[in-house]
C-alpha cells in the first residue's frame, strides 16, 4: 500500500528553467510534508517542509505547494542549476510521527 | 556541528551470515531512526528509538533483525541470518524530538548479500 507516490521516476530540465516535481498521497491524516534531496553515496538532506495549514512555503529558489483537496504537493525549483541534479523524495507524516517516503524522482539539470 | 555518523559504509556478505551496523547520532538528539532503502524505493522505517526505548518497530523483521540503543546515544542494527532480499542501503537518522522535527540522515551503509 503505497501511501505516498511519486509517479515520475525521472525528469530532465535545462539550466535556468523551472523544475516541477510532483507527489501524491492517499492518507488524509497526513498533516506535514517534507522534501529531501539525495546525492549518490550520501544520505538524504532536508530541503523544505509544509504544514497542512498552509498551501505554500518558499525558501529561496525552492517553493512547495500543497493542494489538500487533491492530496497533491509539488516542489518548484526556479531557476534550476546543475547542482540541483539529485534524487528528490517527498515524505508525509501525521500524528503517528512516522515519515512515509515516496519512491523518489531523479532530476537532471542540463547545462 | 557534526552530522550523523555510520559505519561501515559498505559491506558484502554471503547469505546466512550475520552483519552489524553502527550509528552515532547528532549530539543531543533524543530520537534515532533506522531505515532500509531498497534500490528504486524510498526509505522505509525499520525502528524508532526515543532515548533508549523503542517507539515503533512495527516494520522490523524481528525473526532476523535486532537493534539496540543501550545508553540512549549510539545504536547498532544487526541482521542474523542475512537473506538475499536484505541487500539495501541502511540509513540512520536522528532528530532533536520525535514528531515533525526535521530528521537528519547519515550517509548510510550499503549492504550486498550474495
Amino acid at each position: 500500500d503505497q501511501q505516498v507516490k511519486q509517479n515520475s521516476p525521472s525528469l530532465s530540465v535545462q539550466e535556468g528553467r523551472i523544475s516541477i516535481l510532483n507527489c501524491d498521497y492517499t492518507n488524509s491524516m497526513f498533516d506535514y510534508f517534507l522534501w529531501y534531496k539525495k546525492y549518490p553515496a550520501e544520505g538524504p538532506t532536508f530541503l523544505i517542509s509544509i504544514s497542512s495549514i498552509k498551501d505554500k512555503n518558499e525558501d529561496g529558489r525552492f517553493t512547495v505547494f500543497l493542494n489538500k483537496s487533491a492530496k497533491h504537493l509539488s516542489l518548484h525549483i526556479v531557476p534550476s542549476q546543475p547542482g540541483d541534479s539529485a534524487v528528490y523524495f517527498c515524505a508525509a507524516t501525521s500524528g503517528t510521527y512516522k515519515y512515509i517516503f515516496g519512491t523518489g524522482t531523479r532530476l537532471k539539470v542540463l547545462a | 556541528e557534526a552530522g550523523v555518523a555510520q559505519s561501515p559504509r559498505y559491506k558484502i556478505i554471503e547469505k546466512r551470515q550475520s552483519v552489524a551496523f553502527w550509528c552515532n547520532p547528532i549530539s543531543g538528539h533524543a530520537t534515532l531512526y533506522w531505515y532500509q532503502q531498497i534500490l528504486g524505493q524510498g526509505p522505509k522505517l525499520l525502528i524508532q528509538f526515543q532515548n533508549n526505548g523503542v517507539v515503533d518497530d512495527s516494520q522490523l523483521p524481528k525473526d532476523r533483525f535486532s537493534a539496540e540503543r543501550l545508553k540512549g546515544v549510539d545504536s547498532t542494527l544487526k541482521i542474523q541470518p542475512a537473506k538475499l532480499e536484505d541487500s539495501a542501503v541502511y540509513l540512520c537518522a536522528s532528530s532533536l524530538v520525535p514528531g515533525r522535527d526535521t530528521q537528519y540522515f547519515g550517509p548510510g551503509t550499503r549492504l550486498t548479500v550474495l
